[in-house]
């Protein structure tokens, strides 16, 4: 079966650093995404990594490693604003190269 | 660039009565479009996949006969929730994706259309 793991809930302080961690198992991999979610809005693109390493992009990195089904979101400088849900997906190889999501860690951000 | 709308952003309707929303790419040419549903505290669950000219694929255990999609257009689906019952209130969402631009490998989403069925 396929199934991505990634915790329910994280607390963090204002200003700090938090890393939101994801594991996989999927039957084909081409990328693995992470999205950003507030309350009653859309998902936003934050991430894509398709190879291993670190992807980084201002405040926000992604790292992924293929051969332990593994990805995780690092958020610097942590601000209040960035309290939402963080979800992970990975695209499958099929045709149709449909995103399976996991279920999305909350992060509460406190000051 | 890439922006996708969802119309209505949010309906309430009586039970039994059938919506309709809608999901336009602004700015550029989709092949393929996704819609997805979400309950309270619950991730995205992809409903359907719908290519332009075809048939939508349904993912298991949803049924094509009440969830109907259209992709007439590369820039226009549309998702018909028929005789629908309190259990169908959701927000579902939509996403498209830009084939020619290069990005192949972004899903851009509608900003997502509230349904409540009274």
């Amino acid at each position: 079966g396929q199934n991505i793991d990634q915790p329910t809930e994280m607390t963090a302080t204002e200003g700090a650093i938090v890393q939101i961690n994801c594991t996989y198992q999927t039957s084909g991999f081409n990328g693995l995404f992470w999205y950003q979610q507030h309350a009653g809005e859309a998902p936003t693109f934050l991430s894509y990594n398709v190879l291993d390493g670190l992807e980084e992009k201002g405040r926000f990195s992604s790292f992924l490693s293929r051969s332990k089904g593994y990805s995780y979101l690092l958020l610097k400088e942590l601000q209040m604003k960035d309290s939402a849900s963080y979800l992970c997906a990975v695209r499958n190889a099929g045709n149709n190269r449909k995103l399976i999501w996991g279920l999305g860690t909350s992060l509460a951000v406190n000051p | 660039g890439a922006v996708v709308s969802q119309h209505p952003s949010w309906v309430i309707c009586k039970s039994g009565t059938s919506v309709k929303i809608e999901c336009r790419s602004l700015d550029f040419q989709a092949t393929t479009m996704f819609w997805y549903r979400q309950f309270p505290k619950q991730s995205l669950m992809l409903m359907a996949t719908s290519n332009e000219g075809s048939k939508a694929t349904y993912e298991q255990g949803v049924e094509k006969d009440k969830f109907l999609i259209n992709h007439a257009s590369l820039t226009l689906s549309t998702l018909t929730v028929t005789s629908a019952h309190p259990e169908d209130s959701s927000f579902y969402i939509c996403s498209a994706r830009d084939y020619t631009s290069g990005n192949l490998y972004e899903q851009y989403f509608g900003p997502g259309t509230r349904l409540t069925v009274t």
